[in-house]
């Protein structure tokens, strides 16, 4: 059974404070990973994709980077704005043609000015 | 504007009333799902599809019809909701199979 482990829980930093969130997963192939930016009350919006160990996708503020184990999503010098859950998924490849994401429970960063 | 729209936003219903929420998307996606949001145990996939008239099982599927008519819809039925089926409700859709989701902005269901 796929799973992800998304930690820590939950994250205070100082605005400008860097860190990372972990996602650790365990499938027998993966197909990709995602990683969601969640407002309260609204859809997850999207942030990223990886599909091979090694490749790293950045965008202003958040760095993702890929192993074969976890992912982490880097944040510099965050803002207040930065504020939100923000969630992992995976797709395995061995579901064959379905199209199944399997999602962690997130971690909630809140940025303090 | 490329947009998953779910409607409605907020629903409160009785126990054992059919109900339906749709879902439609104008990005010509052939991938759509339904998923489920609860506290502690985050979102989890109820039913999907992959093309017209071709849908299949999530994680939690009990209680849940879907079907897939049109390419851009995507409905969510609960035939004989019950309590345990309040939720926050997304529906969502993408190009591919491995290419990123796009999101509605939800549908809170309440079944007292």
């Amino acid at each position: 059974e796929d799973q992800v482990t998304q930690s820590p829980e939950a994250l205070r930093l100082q605005e400008g404070e860097s860190s990372s969130l972990n996602c650790s997963y365990t499938v027998s192939g993966l197909r990709g990973l995602f990683w969601y930016r969640q407002d309260p009350g609204k859809g997850p919006e999207f942030l990223f994709t990886l599909y091979s160990a090694g490749e790293e996708k950045e965008k202003e503020r958040l760095k993702a980077t890929l192993t074969k184990k976890e992912s982490f999503l880097h944040i510099t010098a965050p803002k207040p704005e930065d504020s939100a859950t923000y969630l992992c998924a995976v797709q395995a490849t061995s579901g064959g043609s379905n199209y199944k994401l399997t999602f962690g429970k997130g971690t909630l960063l809140t940025v303090n000015p | 504007e490329a947009q998953v729209t779910q409607n409605p936003r907020y629903l409160i219903t009785v126990t054992g009333k059919k109900l339906t929420v749709t879902c439609s998307q104008n990005m010509n996606h052939e991938y759509m799902s339904w998923y489920r949001q609860d506290p502690g145990l985050g979102l989890r996939q109820i039913y999907y599809s992959m093309n017209v008239e071709v849908t299949d099982k999530g994680d939690v599927p009990e209680g849940y019809k879907v079907s897939r008519k049109e390419k851009r819809n995507f409905p969510l039925i609960l035939e004989s909701p019950s309590p345990n089926q309040t939720s926050l409700y997304f529906c969502a859709s993408s190009l591919l199979r491995n290419t990123e989701a796009f999101f509605g902005q939800g549908t809170r269901l309440t079944v007292v």
